[in-house]
């Protein structure tokens, strides 16, 4: 069965700080997506990145920049020189085929990121 | 690029009356369709989804329903609430080309009381 592990619940720093959230994930399929999502005040979640399982490479995009190791089943995220406009829940998610050309996302439990100005 | 509205934005209701949470999207064409609870707290929890047009698959049974009466419309449902399907109801779809890739729609906040 699929799995989706972040095991920092509550993460405060200082604006300008950087700062890792972590993402664990089981699954026995070769093929499969891996997401993050952005969950502000507001409630809407906002799509943030998708790496397929064969794609290892290292993405950044401004501040944000993403470590997918397959070797560790781990896809972390980390924001530099944090903003309070950080401040939100981030879901890491896993995407597997669920058949009929559907796929079922299973979430992580989020972490809930503080940036104190 | 995909739009996707849900209404109402937040509903209070008393237990035991009905409930019908309305879903559309704009912007792309036979999408995979998603209802997902989140309950206060806690993480989202997959309900329904849906490939097409009258078709329905749960993930969860209890005592919502959902139904797709048009492509790009989707509805949850409910003969009588519980206190316990209190959350925030956020309806998803999938890119026509990475059907891998689920958007989300604003939510919606209901409390039963």
């Amino acid at each position: 069965a699929q799995k989706v592990t972040q095991a920092q619940t509550e993460i405060s720093v200082v604006e300008k700080e950087d700062v890792t959230l972590d993402c664990v994930y089981e699954t026995r399929d070769t093929t499969y997506y891996l997401f993050w999502y952005k969950q502000p005040p507001s409630g809407e979640l906002v799509f943030l990145i998708r790496r397929n399982s064969f794609d290892e490479q290292n993405e950044i995009s401004g501040r944000y920049s993403w470590n997918f190791q397959k070797s560790t089943s781990s896809f972390n995220f980390t924001i530099t020189a944090s903003q309070v406009v950080d401040s939100a829940v981030y879901f890491c998610a896993l995407s597997l085929p669920s058949g009929a050309g559907s796929y079922q996302l299973t979430f992580g439990k989020g972490t809930k990121l503080s940036v104190i100005p | 690029s995909q739009t996707i509205h849900q209404w109402p934005a937040t509903l209070v209701q008393p237990v035991g009356s009905p409930l019908s949470l309305e879903c559309t999207v704009e912007g792309t064409s036979n999408p995979n369709l998603y209802w997902y609870r989140q309950a206060a707290g806690r993480g989202l929890q997959l309900l329904f989804y849906s490939v097409g047009i009258g078709q329905i698959s749960s993930e969860v049974p209890q005592n919502l329903s959902a139904s797709r009466p048009q492509d790009r419309q989707f509805i949850l449902s409910s003969k009588k609430l519980l206190l316990s399907d209190s959350g925030f109801y956020l309806c998803a779809c999938s890119d026509g080309t990475n059907t891998d890739t689920q958007y989300f729609g604003p939510g919606t906040r209901l409390t039963v009381l």
